[in-house]
């Protein structure tokens, strides 16, 4: 059974300061990860895509790297603030194709404090 | 360009009644998935279409959800009769065929009294 899971399940972070977490997959068959940020109300928005070794991706405050040898990718966000609470998801496809599964973490649920 | 549509946003029904929603995909996606989201839990797949036909439905419960992508545009997901383990957020999502990044609706929060 693949899983996927992610660390902490839940963060609170005071405006102004940054913050991590963790996405950690199976090493092996690796094809892509895939972070989402999902705010309450809204769609789930892709974030980043990632699919070599060493990949680290960034959009505004907010970057990601990639481990596949390990098997974990970290999202950063940088000077956090109160618009960065949301839900973040990692989601490993199961191969390259739409018709692969789709594996999704718990989601780190993160809050900011002003 | 529009992205995945879903209505209702919001349903509140009491156990035991029917309950639909409805998803319209990115125009030109021919794949579209239903999820279930549990509160604390990651979204699970419930079925896949690739344009009218359901090619993964193995998590569907089939005694009391079905789905339909007649014309392998919109789509429509049932419950009857609901049970109260059925609240969740359910999210739509589709992509181009031969990719596997998808695009999410907004989802409907089903609440079941």
């Amino acid at each position: 059974i693949l899983n996927v899971e992610q660390s902490p399940q839940s963060l609170h972070v005071q405006e102004g300061d940054s913050t991590n977490f963790t996405c950690s997959f199976p090493s092996s068959n690796f094809y892509a990860l895939h972070w989402y940020r999902w705010e309450t109300a809204k769609s789930p928005e892709a974030l980043f895509v990632m699919t070599l070794n060493g990949d680290e991706k960034k959009k505004g405050r907010i970057s990601a790297t990639l481990n596949t040898k390990e098997g974990y990718s970290y999202l950063y966000i940088k000077g956090s603030q109160p618009e960065d609470s949301a839900t973040y998801l990692c989601a490993f496809p199961t191969g390259y194709s739409s018709a692969s599964k789709i594996i999704f973490g718990s989601g780190t649920r993160l809050s900011i404090r002003p | 360009e529009a992205g995945v549509v879903q209505s209702p946003r919001y349903k509140i029904i009491e156990k035991k009644q029917p309950v639909a929603f409805w998803c319209n995909p990115i125009s030109g996606h021919n794949t579209l998935y239903w999820y279930r989201q549990n509160l604390g839990q990651g979204p699970e797949l419930l079925i896949r279409y690739e344009n009218e036909e359901a090619v993964d439905d193995s998590q569907l419960p089939k005694d009391r959800f079905s789905a339909e992508r007649l014309k392998g545009v919109d789509s429509t997901l049932k419950i009857q009769p609901a049970e109260l383990g059925d609240s969740a957020v359910y999210l739509c999502a589709s992509s181009s065929s031969g990719h596997n990044e998808q695009f999410f609706g907004p989802g409907t929060r089903l609440t079941v009294l």
